[in-house]
């Protein structure tokens, strides 16, 4: 079957870096993203990797691993609004997205 | 502005009743997308269109249909509600799959 594994919740201070894991196990895979989405609102796209490496943008940045079924997202000088549930997707060999059932990262001053 | 924009943004309704959850993007998107979102479980994809006049099942079709009459407009429809579909649902939208998923804001449904 397919599966997407993250915590499913982390604490982190305001100011620090945090990492959120994901791993995957997918019948084919076309991509990875990782989506942010705050309490009662709709997910918003924040990276997209499909070779493996580290892709930068601003203060986050995300990570993949293909050979070992393996991304994260790092979040540096973490701010309040940051808290919120970030969700890892796989793009299987159907072009579908499968996604994981999210992070809630919990930020404290 | 643009984006994709669903209604109503909330409902609640009575076991057995039906209703229709509109979904529109102006983003001349060519896939089309329904999910839901349940507590504590990802997101899960009930009916996809790749283009306009085609749709197909997702994980979770059941109790559901589709239509996809306009390249901008998606409908999902509950035919009998169950309670057991009590749920947000998310339309989305996309260009490519590569290029990221646009979401509405969701429709927070209820059955009683």
């Amino acid at each position: 079957g397919q599966n997407i594994d993250q915590p499913t919740e982390m604490t982190a201070t305001e100011g620090a870096i945090v990492q959120i894991n994901c791993t995957y196990q997918t019948s084919g895979f076309n991509g990875l993203f990782w989506y942010q989405q705050h309490a009662g609102e709709a997910p918003t796209f924040l990276s997209y990797n499909v070779l493996d490496g580290l892709e930068e943008k601003g203060r986050f940045s995300s990570f993949l691993s293909r050979s070992k079924g393996y991304s994260y997202l790092l979040l540096k000088e973490l701010q309040m609004k940051d808290s919120a549930s970030y969700l890892c997707a796989v793009m299987d060999s159907n072009y579908q997205l499968i996604w994981g059932a999210g992070t809630k990262l919990i930020i404290k001053p | 502005n643009a984006g994709v924009t669903q209604t109503p943004k909330f409902q609640v309704l009575k076991t057995g009743q039906s209703m229709t959850l509109q979904c529109a993007q102006d983003m001349n998107h060519n896939s089309m997308y329904w999910y839901r979102q349940d507590p504590g479980m990802g997101l899960r994809l009930i009916y996809y269109s790749a283009s306009e006049g085609t749709t197909d099942k997702g994980e979770v079709p059941d109790g559901y249909n589709v239509s996809r009459l306009k390249k901008q407009n998606f409908l999902l429809g509950l035919e009998s509600a169950a309670p057991s579909q009590t749920s947000v649902y998310f339309c989305a939208s996309t260009l490519t799959g590569e290029s990221g998923y646009t979401f509405g804001s969701g429709t927070r449904l209820t059955v009683v």
